[in-house]
């Protein structure tokens, strides 16, 4: 089955700088790539995603990158804010299969 | 719309006795996961359900049951409870459960077997 790495487990940055957070998967047909951010107390709730046919994709702050080839993707947090702390999931998934989930980051900004 | 709720929000077992963790959703969604969310191991898989009356094992579904007699309501039991039960249990839903899905996620029930 899929096996999904996440690294790094704990991030600690300054407010304003970036973030970034890099999973790599096992399983090559896997096509869809979510990143899901927990804050404390509450559900992880998605906040970007990319599919295989596409190598990069950006909504404002965040923007995803995917490189299929040697089967890793990232998560880049620009300009970060103490709002951006929170636990953040990668996760992937092929045709017919559930989400695999990495073990989570940890981000904290520091103001 | 609640979304996904779920109950209770936090409980403490002893080994051997039973529970019910109880998650509604009120967005029509077909689909429905359980998850048990280990710290460092990120969100393991159950149980899911692709609509009332039909359930299935996920990554790790031993020392759970689950049922879904209605679209609304997913609950999921532990009948004899085991300190590797202790965990954090999300329960999610999604609309047609097809490849690339939004998961909207309940806010989790934290478990705790003594």
């Amino acid at each position: 089955g899929e096996n999904v790495e996440q690294h790094p487990s704990t991030l600690s940055v300054q407010e304003g700088d970036s973030a970034v957070i890099k999973c790599t998967y096992s399983d090559s047909a896997s096509n869809y790539f979510p990143w899901y951010k927990q804050e404390l107390g509450k559900g992880p709730q998605l906040i970007i995603d990319i599919r295989s046919n596409v190598g990069e994709k950006k909504d404002q702050r965040i923007a995803v990158t995917l490189n299929k080839t040697a089967k890793h993707f990232s998560l880049h947090i620009t300009e970060t804010q103490p709002e951006d702390s929170a636990v953040y999931f990668c996760a992937a998934s092929n045709p017919g299969n559930k989400l695999t989930f990495g073990g989570g980051t940890r981000v904290l900004v520091k103001p | 719309n609640a979304g996904v709720t779920q109950t209770p929000k936090f409980r403490i077992l002893k080994i051997g006795q039973s529970m019910t963790l109880q998650c509604a959703q009120d967005m029509n969604h077909n689909y429905m996961y359980w998850y048990r969310q280990d710290p460092g191991m990120g969100l393991k898989l159950i149980y899911y359900s692709v609509g009332a009356g039909i359930t299935d094992k996920g990554e790790v579904p031993n020392g759970y049951n689950v049922s879904r007699s209605t679209t609304e309501d997913f609950p999921l039991r532990l009948e004899l409870a085991a300190p590797s039960q202790t965990s954090v249990y999300f329960c999610a839903s999604s609309q047609l459960g097809g490849e690339g899905e939004k998961l909207f996620f309940g806010s989790g029930t934290q478990l705790s077997v003594l």
